[in-house]
């Protein structure tokens, strides 16, 4: 099956420090590749929809200069947590979209960042 | 704006029942709709997607239903055992508008006691 892989799995950074995590298909070429939060006993929630080769749309009341998405090539995104604080701690998932099959995605493993 | 509400938020059970899981989503245009399940800490595990023109899916112990014109789909899960418990996610979407985005419920948290 697909496979989809997130590293760092966990990161704590100082306050005003910049996170990159990287999102990964490892066995597919995704098209399309998505960003989502998620704090605790809460749901996902979409940050961005990041198609490769062109700029991230990023959902309502999310920061684009604060969370810079990256899409460079068909296997690989980065989200760039930018001057982290504390609030931006958070679980982040990625998931990546088979370009043939659009309506399946499938989820990286996460990324627990705590930001002191 | 498409909203998905899961019930029970949380819920206990002794090893061996069967049990339903609930969701409802409030824009029934939608394409699929799949559940997940959550592990402490961890991403989501694909348990079922359902396309817009079935009705249900089962896999194993699992079985999905999708009522699409009431906006309503079940998990149900036949002779739980403890290693079911984890979050289990409900997600909606794409949209038939054309929207790739998944919304998600808050989820159910399960419990099997041994």
């Amino acid at each position: 099956g697909a496979v989809v892989s997130q590293h760092p799995s966990w990161v704590i950074c100082k306050s005003g420090t910049s996170v990159k995590i990287e999102c990964r298909s490892l066995d597919f070429q995704a098209t399309t590749m998505f960003w989502y939060r998620q704090f605790p006993k809460q749901s996902l929630m979409l940050m961005a929809t990041s198609n490769e080769g062109s700029k991230a749309t990023y959902e309502q009341g999310v920061e684009k200069d604060k969370f810079l998405i990256n899409h460079a090539s068909l296997t690989l995104s980065t989200l760039t947590v930018t001057s982290a604080h504390p609030e931006d701690s958070s679980f982040y998932i990625c998931s990546a979209a088979d370009g043939r099959r659009i309506e399946t995605q499938y989820f990286g493993p996460g990324t627990r960042l705590l930001v002191l | 704006k498409q909203e998905v509400t899961q019930i029970p938020a949380a819920l206990s059970v002794p090893e061996g029942e069967n049990l339903v899981l609930n969701c409802s989503f409030t824009d029934s245009a939608i394409y699929n709709l799949q559940w997940f399940r959550q592990d402490p800490g961890k991403g989501l595990t694909s348990l079922l997607l359902i396309q817009s023109s079935q009705r249900e899916q089962t896999s194993g112990r699992l079985n999905a239903s999708l009522d699409k014109s009431s906006g309503r789909s079940t998990l149900y899960i036949a002779a739980s055992q403890p290693g079911d418990s984890a979050t289990y996610l409900c997600a909606v979407g794409p949209t038939q508008g054309g929207s790739e985005k998944l919304v998600f419920g808050k989820g159910t948290k399960l419990t099997v006691n041994p």
